[in-house]
């Protein structure tokens, strides 16, 4: 099976801009988790979906937000960027919310 | 939420020596997991561990979930282990999913 994939692998914003992210899971696999993680607050949990429902919500701004198709690929937008929104984005699957999470490559994001 | 505590934060090995690898939970989790991130930043899961002793190669994992720690064995370190390791589990409540904790740092030397 094809593992996790997100795109686009790197990506470089300015302040203000907003931004989607894509990421499609293991196929059969229904739950997605979307994860930031940075030099000072290490890895955070953003959110999780599930049959295209919200399961989960980190502690992050309403910036923050997702989405889940009935193909089980994700996608999570941040708006209004800030410096701090710098960060690697990984996005996992499982088969179901409560098994093994496995992790795409993740999204390089630069915000200048 | 739950702290989780890893130790040591840094480690630097020989080639072919042994470690292992602990992590502390503040309180109970669910799916405890370890995790190795290569120097690409791609999180490869080692093991899905709520409890027991599971081995996978070089590799072995030892959780207690009543006293809330994971350990994990590393045996004859190879160069490709070099990386971050990190363990991670679910909270018991709350709306979070996997709590990461800080990770431990390996580097193995030829």
């Amino acid at each position: 099976k094809a593992g996790v994939t997100q795109t686009p692998r790197y990506l470089i914003k300015t302040r203000g801009q907003q931004v989607t992210l894509s990421c499609s899971p293991i196929s059969g696999h229904r739950s997605v988790s979307w994860y930031q993680q940075t030099p000072g607050q290490g890895l955070q949990f953003l959110f999780e979906y599930f049959s295209e429902t919200q399961r989960n919500k980190g502690n992050f701004p309403g910036r923050f937000s997702g989405r889940q198709f009935s193909n089980s690929r994700s996608e999570m937008n941040v708006s209004t960027l800030e410096l701090g929104d710098s960060a690697l984005y990984l996005c996992a699957s499982s088969f179901l919310t409560d098994h093994t999470q496995y992790f795409g490559p993740g999204t390089r994001l630069t915000v200048l | 939420g739950i702290q989780v505590e890893q130790s040591p934060p840094d480690l630097i090995l020989q080639e072919g020596a042994n470690s292992t690898l602990r992590c502390n939970f503040s309180d109970s989790v669910n799916n405890l997991q370890w995790f190795h991130q290569n120097p690409w930043g791609q999180l490869i899961n080692l093991f899905y561990i709520p409890s027991g002793t599971k081995q996978n190669g070089r590799l072995s994992a030892t959780t207690v979930a009543t006293e809330r720690y994971s350990l994990l064995y590393i045996s004859s370190s190879q160069t490709t282990d070099s990386g971050v390791y990190f363990c991670a589990g679910d909270p018991n409540f709350g709306n979070e999913k996997l709590t990461f904790g800080t990770g431990t740092r390996l580097t193995i030397i030829p």
